[in-house]
């Protein structure tokens, strides 16, 4: 079946640095990738969302590359801030195989220090 | 304003006691989930809905129910409640579209749930 599989944390960065969140994930067709990021207290949003292979998705500073080849979706972001510590999830569906499921990662804490 | 309201936010109950966890949704969304979020495993779907009247399984169903009398709510269910359903619960409301392969999902705050 579907899975996608990431970074396991907690990951700790100081401010400033460049931050990678590895993610893989296994369909035998052709998914939609997203990455969605949890802050404290609150429910998951969405980050961003990328829908065909190939192509590329940011938001706030963060980018990932939907890699079909290498089945890969990495979080990254050149300089990150305090403000993004929280938990980051990459996530997929294909509503051609299942209209209704969406697949998590475990997810990946990210705590940044000042 | 939030699309997607919860409640209670926070919950005690005792083990054996029903309870009913409630979600709202104001997004006019076909399809509503229902999560659990533990330490080392994420999100796992519990129920969930395409449609008012609909409700099924998702991957860990054991011990609760889900009703979805309309299309704006969403409710979970533990008829018998165990310590084991401590946990955080969130529920979502999804727009699928079909003929494509996405399906972003809005979640609500959560509900925080101990059972002693």
């Amino acid at each position: 079946g579907d899975s996608v599989t990431q970074t396991e944390g907690p990951v700790t960065l100081s401010e400033g640095t460049s931050l990678t969140v590895n993610c893989s994930y296994e369909t035998k067709q052709y998914p939609t990738l997203f990455w969605y990021v949890q802050y404290p207290g609150e429910g998951p949003q969405l980050l961003f969302k990328v829908p065909k292979a190939n192509e590329k998705g940011s938001s706030r500073g963060f980018e990932a590359t939907y890699n079909k080849e290498a089945t890969s979706f990495h979080l990254q972001k050149a300089s990150v801030q305090e403000s993004d510590s929280a938990v980051y999830y990459c996530a997929l569906s294909d509503t051609r195989t299942n209209a209704y499921k969406v697949i998590f990662g475990k997810g990946t804490h990210l705590h940044v220090l000042p | 304003e939030a699309a997607v309201t919860q409640s209670p936010r926070n919950k005690v109950a005792v083990t054996g006691g029903k309870v009913t966890l409630s979600c709202n949704q104001t997004n006019n969304h076909n399809n509503m989930y229902w999560y659990r979020q533990d330490t080392g495993h994420g999100l796992r779907l519990i129920h969930y809905s395409y449609g008012a009247g609909s409700t099924e399984k998702g991957d860990i169903p054991d011990g609760y129910k889900a009703s979805r009398p309309s299309q704006e709510n969403f409710s979970l269910i533990l008829e018998l409640a165990t310590p084991s359903q401590t946990s955080v619960y969130f529920c979502a409301s999804g727009d699928a579209d079909w003929g494509t392969s996405q399906n972003t999902l809005y979640f609500g705050a959560g509900t925080r749930l101990s059972v002693l």
